[in-house]
């Protein structure tokens, strides 16, 4: 069976630009969440949905961070404009209850 | 107090040797408890639930005490694949999700 796919896997853009990251989560995965992870703060939840519906979103870090979910099998997270401390691996993951599985990442750098 | 908190290490072990690494969480309505996995460069892997009677797999064994808010990971018999970072994680409230993850515990099994 398919994992969460994400993409791109690697994107280096300016600062400025807009990011757009995209996820895909096991099919009949009910919950699928966007994390974030750095050296110094490890892996942070930005926001995180239930049946397509966002449920928390406290740890977006500011206005500039945006995520959507139009359908089960398909959510993205966007970053506009971007700055040089958004530079992180993006972590999508999805469950149906307890364990949560990640896709492998989006490694953002921003110049 | 942070949710969860893991000594960083790093543990430096030789081949064959038993480890343990403990974590202690604050919110005492977490209801679901985990130890992930996560190679350099990867994505976090599910390692194994933590139940409240303690848990066993192969060489890896977990327990919970609820009382004292903490979790343990023994690993026995190291093997020089067994090196990673080891994430504790709980849920952040008394639900399934969503999940909290400490920052890690790195092991380096040496031969």
């Amino acid at each position: 069976d398919a994992g969460v796919i994400q993409s791109p896997r690697h994107e280096v853009t300016e600062m400025g630009q807009e990011v757009t990251l995209r996820c895909k989560p096991i099919s009949g995965h009910n919950s699928l969440f966007w994390y974030r992870q750095t050296m110094m703060r490890g892996l942070e939840l930005l926001i995180y949905f239930n049946n397509n519906v966002p449920i928390d979103d406290s740890g977006m870090p500011e206005d500039r961070f945006s995520a959507k979910m139009p359908n089960a099998s398909f959510s993205t997270l966007k970053i506009q404009p971007s700055e040089p401390r958004d530079s992180a691996v993006y972590f999508c993951a999805s469950s149906l209850a307890g364990a949560i599985y990640f896709g492998e990442g989006s490694w953002l750098t921003v110049v | 107090r942070k949710e969860v908190e893991q000594d960083p290490g790093p543990f430096n072990v030789p081949e064959g040797a038993t480890v343990a690494f403990n974590c202690t969480y604050s919110n005492s309505a977490s209801q679901s408890f985990f130890w992930y996995r996560q190679d350099c460069r990867k994505e976090p892997k599910l390692l194994m639930s933590v139940y409240s009677s303690g848990n066993e797999d192969g060489r890896f064994t977990a327990q919970l005490n609820r009382a004292s808010q903490y979790i343990s990971l023994l690993i026995r018999d190291s093997k020089l694949s067994d090196s990673a970072t080891y994430l504790c994680v709980v849920t952040k409230n008394s639900g399934n999700t969503p999940l909290v993850f400490g920052k890690g515990t790195r092991l380096s099994v040496i031969a």
